[in-house]
């Protein structure tokens, strides 16, 4: 069965360190995937999507994700964390199999340390 | 551009009153349609979704109910809330997988409290 698995329910970086959220997913074909972030009290915004083209997708905000079909990972980085990071982060993937409906991780809140 | 409303953005409403929330989309014709909950604390759970004026498919059985009356607008129900209805509600849509511009809009969400 599909599955997106988000390592750490929380995060905390330093400002200005390296910012890494992990996912991974199981799925018996390409999938898409998705980063979504998430304010308090707001609705979901798309970070970046991977859909088959590049397998390093750049997003808003300084964000990337890197497709890896061997790892069967789709983790989220950025090289310098900012104090408006702080946020929580979905990670989510769609496929033929499931109906195209999208498939969530339990989210990663992540937290800034000034 | 394609834009998604949803409203009202907080709500509170006694137990055992009814609920009605309303999503529209605006910019694009046929799309996929999506309500989702979001307990505290918790992941996002699928409720309802839709293809199609009419066509609706519940994926949690519930007192909610969903109905999509024209085709850019989403309508999530209920006839007696419980205490367990309180929660964050987002509405979504999605354009066909596969198309060029694949992927999934949110609304701002309705924070529901049922007291």
């Amino acid at each position: 069965a599909q599955s997106v698995t988000q390592l750490g329910s929380h995060v905390s970086v330093s400002e200005g360190a390296l910012v890494l959220l992990r996912c991974n997913y199981s799925s018996s074909v390409p999938p898409y995937l998705f980063w979504y972030v998430q304010y308090p009290n707001q609705g979901l915004q798309l970070l970046l999507k991977y859909t088959s083209a590049a397998t390093l997708v750049k997003g808003i905000n300084g964000f990337e994700a890197e497709f890896k079909k061997s790892e069967t990972s789709f983790h989220l980085t950025k090289p310098s964390a900012h104090m408006s990071d702080a946020a929580e982060y979905f990670c989510a993937v769609s496929e033929k199999d499931s109906n195209y409906q999208l498939i969530w991780g339990a989210g990663t809140k992540l937290i800034i340390k000034p | 551009s394609q834009t998604i409303h949803q409203w009202p953005a907080t709500l509170v409403q006694p137990v055992g009153s009814p609920l009605s929330l309303e999503c529209t989309v605006e910019g694009t014709s046929n799309p996929n349609l999506y309500w989702y909950r979001q307990a505290a604390g918790r992941g996002l759970q699928l409720l309802f979704y839709s293809v199609g004026i009419g066509q609706i498919s519940s994926e949690v059985p519930q007192n909610l109910s969903a109905s999509r009356p024209q085709d850019r607008q989403f309508i999530l129900s209920s006839k007696k809330l419980l205490l367990s209805d309180s929660g964050f509600y987002l509405c979504a849509w999605s354009t066909l997988a596969g198309s060029p511009n694949y992927g999934y809009t949110f609304g701002s969400g309705t924070r529901l409290t049922v007291v």
